[in-house]
C-alpha cells in the first residue's frame, strides 16, 4: 500500500516561474514530512521538513505547505531555476520513512 | 568528508548467483538503511538498523539479508539473485530515527540481474 503517493510524474516549468510540487498522504500517524532532490546518478539530497504541528516551512526559494485535514502537502520553489530541474521525492515519517514515486521537474531556461 | 559510500556502484549478475552490496558511512551515524528505488515505486525500504549488532525488516525484505557488524558499515546480501531485484538500491545513514533528520544517502548501486 502506497502510503505517500505523488500524482504528477512530471512537471514543466518556465525559468522564473512558480514550481508547486503535489503530494498525498494516507497515515495520520506522520509527524513529520520531508522532501528530497535527487539527481541523475546520484542519491537523494534532503531538501526541507515540515512538522506536522505547523502548516507552513519556508528555507530561501523552498516553502513547504502543510494541509493536515486533506492529507496534503506540497513543495513551492519559486523562482525557478534551471538547475532546479531533478526528481523530487516526498517522504512522511513516523519512524518509518515512506516515500512517494517521484515528481520530475524540468525548469526550461 | 565522504559521507555515505556505496560500492560497487554497477554489477550484472546471473539468476542464482549471490552477491554483497556494501554500503560504509563516516558521520557515527546510529541508524543505517537499505532502500531500493524502481520506476513508479518511489523508494521502498528493504532492512534497516538502528546501532551495531542490530538489524530489522522493512517493507519489501524477502529476498535479502543484512547485516551490522561495525557502526560504520552496513551490508546487504542477495543470497540468489533473481530478476526481480533487478532495480538500483540507495543506502541512507541517519543520526536518530524519527523527526526532521534527513537521511544521509549514498549515489546508488545499480544491478541488473539476467
Amino acid at each position: 500500500d502506497q502510503q505517500v503517493k505523488q500524482n504528477s510524474p512530471s512537471l514543466s516549468v518556465q525559468e522564473g516561474r512558480i514550481s508547486i510540487l503535489n503530494c498525498d498522504y494516507t497515515n495520520s500517524m506522520f509527524d513529520y514530512f520531508l522532501w528530497y532532490k535527487k539527481y541523475p546518478a546520484e542519491g537523494p539530497t534532503f531538501l526541507i521538513s515540515i512538522s506536522s504541528i505547523k502548516d507552513k516551512n519556508e528555507d530561501g526559494r523552498f516553502t513547504v505547505f502543510l494541509n493536515k485535514s486533506a492529507k496534503h502537502l506540497s513543495l513551492h520553489i519559486v523562482p525557478s531555476q534551471p538547475g532546479d530541474s531533478a526528481v523530487y521525492f516526498c517522504a512522511a515519517d513516523n519512524n518509518d520513512m515512506r516515500f512517494g514515486a517521484g515528481t520530475r521537474l524540468t525548469v526550461k531556461p | 568528508n565522504a559521507g555515505v559510500t556505496q560500492t560497487p556502484k554497477f554489477r550484472v549478475l546471473k539468476t542464482g548467483q549471490s552477491m554483497t552490496l556494501l554500503c560504509a558511512q563516516d558521520m557515527n551515524h546510529e541508524y543505517m538503511y537499505w532502500y531500493r528505488q524502481d520506476p513508479g515505486m518511489g523508494l521502498r525500504l528493504i532492512h534497516y538498523s538502528v546501532g551495531e549488532g542490530t538489524t530489522a525488516k522493512g517493507e519489501v525484505p524477502d529476498g535479502y539479508n543484512v547485516s551490522r557488524l561495525k557502526k560504520q558499515n552496513f551490508l546487504l546480501g542477495l543470497e540468489s539473485a533473481a530478476p526481480s531485484q533487478t532495480s538500483v538500491y540507495f543506502c541512507a545513514s541517519s543520526y536518530a530515527q524519527g523527526g526532521d533528520y534527513g537521511y544521509t544517502f549514498g549515489s546508488g548501486t545499480r544491478l541488473t540481474v539476467v
